[in-house]
């Protein structure tokens, strides 16, 4: 089955504790996402890959690292997290970039800083 | 800074109406046009893309575009409860600063039996 997969789906943390989630596509999509949303907000890009070890800022990088040395995976990283950075968190991937083609998300992650 | 807008809602329609979701968007060289549903807690997932002006159907729903006065909309036919979702508009914009898929911050649709 075609999909994005994200771990965890929820995780709690303190700040300043490092924390990763991951990222994972079995469609062999060029292009991979990292979104946060917040009420209010909608749907915020924080980084973004057009291929393996190509990335690049979306608007709300600050804080937030990626990398991409595989096609399939993209992860995210927060080296220290604060509590501003509680969010819902969706990865995304699409065919290539700029396409025609949709974005598909994972599930979500959903973090609580304390 | 491109912009997309979406009128928050909520929007209230009854079963079996029509319901109309409009989006408006500040770049005028966007030519790629996507519609997202997002189900509470949920992961958005597409709905209806269109490019050209005019309209596209696909089932119950209609995508209509027109670039020259800036706006797409969605057209939900006979409305279900079980399409009662956030409904997220997003439009590729270009800059000097690359490409972006940018979303509207949604929606809400409510369908009451």
């Amino acid at each position: 089955e075609a999909q994005v997969t994200q771990n965890p789906r929820y995780l709690i943390t303190v700040t300043g504790k490092k924390l990763t989630v991951t990222c994972s596509q079995n469609m062999n999509h060029e292009y991979m996402s990292w979104y946060r949303q917040d009420p209010g907000l909608g749907l915020r890009q924080i980084y973004y890959s057009m291929n393996v070890e190509v990335t690049d800022k979306g608007d709300v990088p600050e804080g937030y690292k990626v990398s991409r040395k595989e096609k399939r995976n993209f992860p995210l990283i927060l080296e220290s997290p604060s509590p501003n950075q509680t969010s819902l968190y969706f990865c995304a991937s699409g065919e290539s970039w700029p396409g025609y083609s949709p974005l598909h998300f994972g599930n979500g992650t959903r973090l609580t800083v304390t | 800074q491109k912009e997309v807008e979406q009128n928050s809602g909520p929007l209230s329609v009854p079963e079996g109406a029509i319901a109309s979701l409009n989006c408006t968007y500040s770049d005028r060289g966007s030519q790629s046009f996507f519609w997202y549903r997002q189900y509470s807690g949920k992961s958005p997932e597409l709905i209806m893309f269109i490019y050209s002006n005019g309209d596209k159907e696909d089932g119950r729903f209609t995508a209509q575009l027109n670039k020259a006065s800036q706006y797409v909309s969605l057209l939900i036919r006979d409305s279900q409860p079980s399409d009662s979702a956030t409904y997220l508009c997003a439009v590729i914009s270009a800059n000097q600063a690359g490409t972006a898929l940018i979303f509207g911050k949604g929606t809400t649709l409510s369908v009451s039996s």
